[in-house]
């Protein structure tokens, strides 16, 4: 199973809008729409999910974070961007082997 | 309130052998899948396996299939994780998660360390 790519950072001002890509193949990505995003703010704390099956937003969480997905690309946007977005995201995919897999992490940082 | 609870994590040899146990609670267990995601210092999480409602599917990682066992025992409402010829690429919080999605939760992990 190969990770899936991001790029390593993005920035962007408060109130900017920045986006995520996740970039894998038709065997994981493009094979079905159970892509999900995880927020994780410092070195050690439990990953947030902040994005399920592609375009689906946990309760409670902000509605500034959408994502979406083409092809074998997943994208997590977060709009109107604020200081404590900063953090490190990663992208999960399930697979045609019936297995997951992550992506290599993208660190956002909020000018 | 849904609690995981990882532990049987610790400092052994390669080679060595390990048993990770996840006890769930405030949930009704048997109802998810279950899974394991590990996080190495430095890296970003890598999902380990995960395992169906009542054990009888699970799959695997390339890296930990054929040394890693999952199963789980939904009276004692636990998942375990049996880690076999651990290597030093192994060494990672090792984390309980269910579902993977819309009922997301994760445990709190547990430390396991493989070095000679």
């Amino acid at each position: 199973q190969s990770t899936l790519t991001q790029p390593v950072s993005v920035s962007g001002s408060p109130g900017q809008s920045i986006s995520i890509s996740c970039t894998g193949t038709s065997s994981d990505v493009g094979n079905n729409n159970f892509v999900s995003w995880y927020q994780q703010r410092f070195p050690g704390e439990v990953p947030k999910l902040v994005i399920y099956d592609v375009d689906n937003r946990p309760s409670g969480v902000s509605n500034r974070f959408s994502g979406s997905k083409s092809g074998n690309t997943a994208s997590l946007t977060i709009s109107g961007l604020q200081a404590e977005d900063e953090a490190d995201y990663y992208c999960t995919s399930f697979t045609s082997s019936r297995t997951h897999v992550f992506g290599s992490g993208t660190k956002v940082t909020v000018l | 309130e849904v609690q995981l609870v990882e532990s049987g994590g610790g400092v052994v040899q390669p080679g060595g052998s390990l048993r990770l146990s996840c006890a769930a609670s405030g949930f009704t267990f048997g109802n998810f899948w279950m899974h394991w995601v590990r996080q190495g210092p430095g890296k970003g999480p890598m999902w380990v396996s995960r395992i169906n409602e009542d054990g009888a599917i699970s799959t695997y990682a390339d890296s930990v299939k054929g040394r890693f066992t999952i199963s789980r025992d939904n009276a004692e409402n636990t998942v375990y994780l049996q880690m076999n010829s651990l290597r030093v690429e192994d060494t990672a919080v090792y984390y309980c998660v269910r579902d993977f999605r819309i009922y997301d939760h994760w445990g709190q992990g547990t430390q396991v360390t493989v070095s000679s």
